[in-house]
């Protein structure tokens, strides 16, 4: 089966930068993704890494080990915005197409 | 465009009370999902259809049918609700192949008393 660990809270304040972890356990492994929501609205994706290394996307960025079976989220010049809930997703594959498995989510809140 | 809409957006039943939850996209993606959400709980994976024609099982299809209409559309079904049905639903669409990049509606939030 596929299983995902991810921190249920961080705190930072504006302007630092918070990484958020994410470890899994999967057969077949395609990537990682990772979602945002804000609170009582639908997720929205940010980001996909299938090989090693960092993706950047603006003040977001993501890292891919598939050795380590582990990737993170980072943040950076965090904004009272980015307070959300962050959920890391794997695909999985199997005999009718693909579809994603999702952690239980980070939920990250900015102070001033 | 109007992307992935639900239908409706809020809904109460009782015990035993059946009903469809409605999802279309506009994008001309292959692929649609139905996810529910319960605190702490994150996206847990219903339904899904990988193509218009087929729909396979996800984590807890238990309590649940769908159908894909047609290439919009895709529906839920609770045959006979039960509290531990409610939660908020989210319906997903995404182009074939491209699984990791989903689209999501606002969500159905459904209370099953």
């Amino acid at each position: 089966g596929q299983s995902l660990e991810q921190p249920s809270e961080v705190t930072a304040v504006e302007g630092a930068i918070v990484q958020i972890n994410c470890t899994y356990q999967t057969s077949g492994f395609y990537g990682l993704s990772w979602y945002q929501q804000h609170d009582g609205g639908a997720p929205t994706f940010l980001s996909y890494n299938a090989l090693d290394g960092l993706e950047e996307t603006g003040r977001f960025s993501s890292f891919l080990s598939r050795s380590d079976s582990y990737g993170y989220l980072l943040l950076q010049e965090l904004q009272m915005k980015d307070s959300a809930s962050y959920f890391c997703a794997v695909s999985h594959n199997n005999q009718a197409g693909t579809a994603l498995i999702f952690g239980k989510g980070t939920t990250l809140s900015v102070s001033s | 465009n109007a992307g992935v809409t639900q239908t409706p957006k809020f809904q109460v039943l009782k015990t035993g009370q059946s009903m469809t939850l409605q999802c279309a996209q506009d994008m001309n993606h292959n692929s649609m999902y139905w996810y529910r959400q319960d605190p702490g709980m994150g996206l847990r994976l219903i339904y899904y259809s990988a193509s218009e024609g087929t729909t396979d099982k996800g984590e807890v299809p238990n309590g649940y049918n769908v159908s894909r209409l047609n290439k919009r559309e895709f529906s839920l079904r609770l045959e006979s609700a039960a509290p531990s049905q409610t939660s908020v639903y989210f319906c997903a669409s995404s182009r074939q192949g491209d699984t990791d990049t989903q689209y999501f509606g606002p969500g159905t939030r459904l209370t099953v008393l």
